[in-house]
C-alpha cells in the first residue's frame, strides 16, 4: 500500500534552533504539497511543487522558512529559527495526475512542539 | 482572509441519523471541491469530490451538495456511523492551479 512518509513523528525543540522535516513522497508522484494544522487556521497550505520545481510558497513566512525538492524521493520544510508559534503538525501530501480530482495522498504529519 | 469556511467547529449526532457538515467558500474561481476526513494522529484521507458543473455526487452513505449561487457545498452522511467520528475539512481549487485551500475543519460526533 502506497503512502507518503515523513519523519520525524514528534520533534521537540528550543526556540531558536533549526528544524528540518522530511517527507517521501509516493513513488511516480510529481506534487507535493506541504500544510501546517493549526487549531485557528485549519490546514495551511505552506508550500507546493510540481515536478521538483516550486510552484507557491507564498503561505510561508519567508524570512524564517523555507522548502526544498532535493530529488523526486524527498522534500524538505526548515525553520531557522524555531519559535514557540511554529508549534502545529505539519503535513506533506503527495499526488499523481488523478491527484486533483481524487484528492492527494497525506503523510501522518510531523508534530512539532517549540518550547 | 479566509477563503474557505467551515463555521460549524463540532456537530453531534445519534448513529443511524444524518449528519450533515457545511463548508462555505468566497472565491467565484473555484471549481473543484473535495471533502477529507482526518482520524487523531493521522493524516487527512480523501472522502469524495465534486466538479462545478455538477450540483450533487453520491459515494455510499456520503452525498456531496454544492450550491454554486450561494457559494456553498454540504456533506451529507446518512446514516452516521460511530466510525464515522472523525474531523473533516471541505478543500476547493481552481483548475487553473493544484492547489487546495482548506477550511478550518468540523468535528463529527457521532453517538451510540
Amino acid at each position: 500500500d502506497a503512502r507518503v512518509t515523513q519523519t520525524p513523528r514528534d520533534k521537540v525543540t528550543e526556540m531558536g534552533q533549526e528544524v528540518t522535516m522530511r517527507c517521501q513522497p509516493i513513488l511516480g508522484h510529481n506534487t507535493v504539497f506541504w500544510y501546517r494544522q493549526t487549531m485557528m487556521q485549519g490546514l495551511e497550505l505552506l508550500a507546493y511543487f510540481r515536478n521538483r520545481a516550486p510552484l507557491d510558497d507564498s503561505g510561508m513566512p519567508k524570512d524564517r522558512f523555507s522548502a526544498e525538492m532535493p530529488d523526486a524521493t524527498l522534500a524538505t520544510l526548515k525553520i531557522q529559527p524555531s519559535e514557540p508559534r511554529d508549534s502545529a503538525v505539519y503535513f506533506c501530501a503527495s499526488g499523481g495526475v488523478t491527484g486533483f480530482h481524487y484528492g492527494y495522498t497525506f503523510g501522518s504529519g510531523t508534530r512539532l512542539t517549540v518550547v | 482572509d479566509q477563503q474557505v469556511k467551515q463555521n460549524s467547529p463540532s456537530l453531534s449526532v445519534q448513529e443511524g441519523r444524518i449528519s450533515i457538515l457545511n463548508c462555505d467558500y468566497t472565491n467565484s474561481m473555484f471549481d473543484y471541491f473535495l471533502w477529507y476526513k482526518k482520524y487523531p494522529a493521522e493524516g487527512p484521507t480523501f472522502l469524495i469530490s465534486i466538479s462545478s458543473i455538477k450540483d450533487k455526487n453520491e459515494d455510499g452513505r456520503f452525498t456531496v451538495f454544492l450550491n454554486k449561487s450561494a457559494k456553498h457545498l454540504s456533506l451529507h452522511i446518512v446514516p452516521s456511523q460511530p466510525g464515522d467520528s472523525a474531523v473533516y475539512f471541505c478543500a476547493a481549487s481552481d483548475s487553473g492551479t493544484y492547489k487546495y485551500i482548506f477550511g478550518t475543519g468540523t468535528r463529527l460526533k457521532v453517538l451510540a
